[in-house]
């Protein structure tokens, strides 16, 4: 499969915890999307990598969440001391941004559930 | 700022009916939209985009920015278009983030 995964498929954490999922997007896609999604949403932007970079953070993302893509190939998105309200789909997408192509490549996500 | 809406939660056809599922939006900019779907127990994927002009599985959507408006639409309805329907914006260029909206569920009705 050569498509967008993610690691892993479900996570159940206790509140307080921290947890860290992974991205690989698609070979050699330098952008990288990190996407949340509750029930009844659409998904919601958190944060994008243009290769190792990240360009934008979205304002709800609290500074108990981090993102890295250190060689700008997989990313890890970290959530400290979960809270019930993270409880959602993490979608992670990648595309090969050329100027006038953004199309993105989602990966099945990662559900959260936080007890 | 910008901002998507899709008015409609659920939308339910008959097979061969026409379908429209509804996007406006909100973008002070030059926005580029997209219309993603999500068949069941499949990931999201991209439909169509404005600047493609095209029609991917006989839907069209067409850019309206005097109405700020997105419209899917599809002459006659399918039982595999059921799924759920997202629209998407960007800012021009691809140099912003990607804006969703809350999306529609297509039920077509045999």
């Amino acid at each position: 499969d050569t498509g967008v995964s993610q690691d892993p498929r479900h996570k159940i954490t206790k509140r307080g915890q921290n947890v860290t999922f992974r991205c690989d997007p698609i070979s050699e896609h330098n952008r990288l999307y990190w996407y949340r999604q509750t029930l009844g949403q659409g998904p919601e932007f958190l944060t994008y990598f243009q290769n190792e970079a990240q360009l934008e953070k979205s304002r709800l993302l609290s500074d108990r969440f981090s993102a890295e893509r250190p060689k700008g190939s997989f990313s890890t998105l970290e959530i400290q001391r979960t809270e019930q309200g993270d409880s959602a789909m993490y979608l992670c997408a990648s595309s090969l941004y050329s100027g006038h192509n953004n199309e993105q490549f989602f990966g099945p996500g990662t559900r959260l559930t936080v007890l | 700022a910008q901002r998507v809406t899709q008015p409609e939660k659920l939308l339910s056809v008959f097979k061969g009916a026409p379908v429209e599922l509804k996007c406006n939006y909100s973008y002070s900019g030059s926005p580029e939209l997209f219309w993603y779907v999500q068949y069941s127990r499949q990931r999201l994927q991209l439909l169509l985009r404005h600047i493609s002009r095209e029609s991917i599985k006989g839907f069209t959507a067409d850019l309206n920015k005097g109405e700020t408006s997105f419209h899917l639409k599809k002459p006659f309805a399918q039982e595999e278009d059921s799924a759920m329907y997202y629209c998407a914006l960007s800012g021009a260029g691809g140099y912003q983030k990607v804006t969703f909206g809350t999306g529609t569920k297509l039920q077509v009705i045999p």
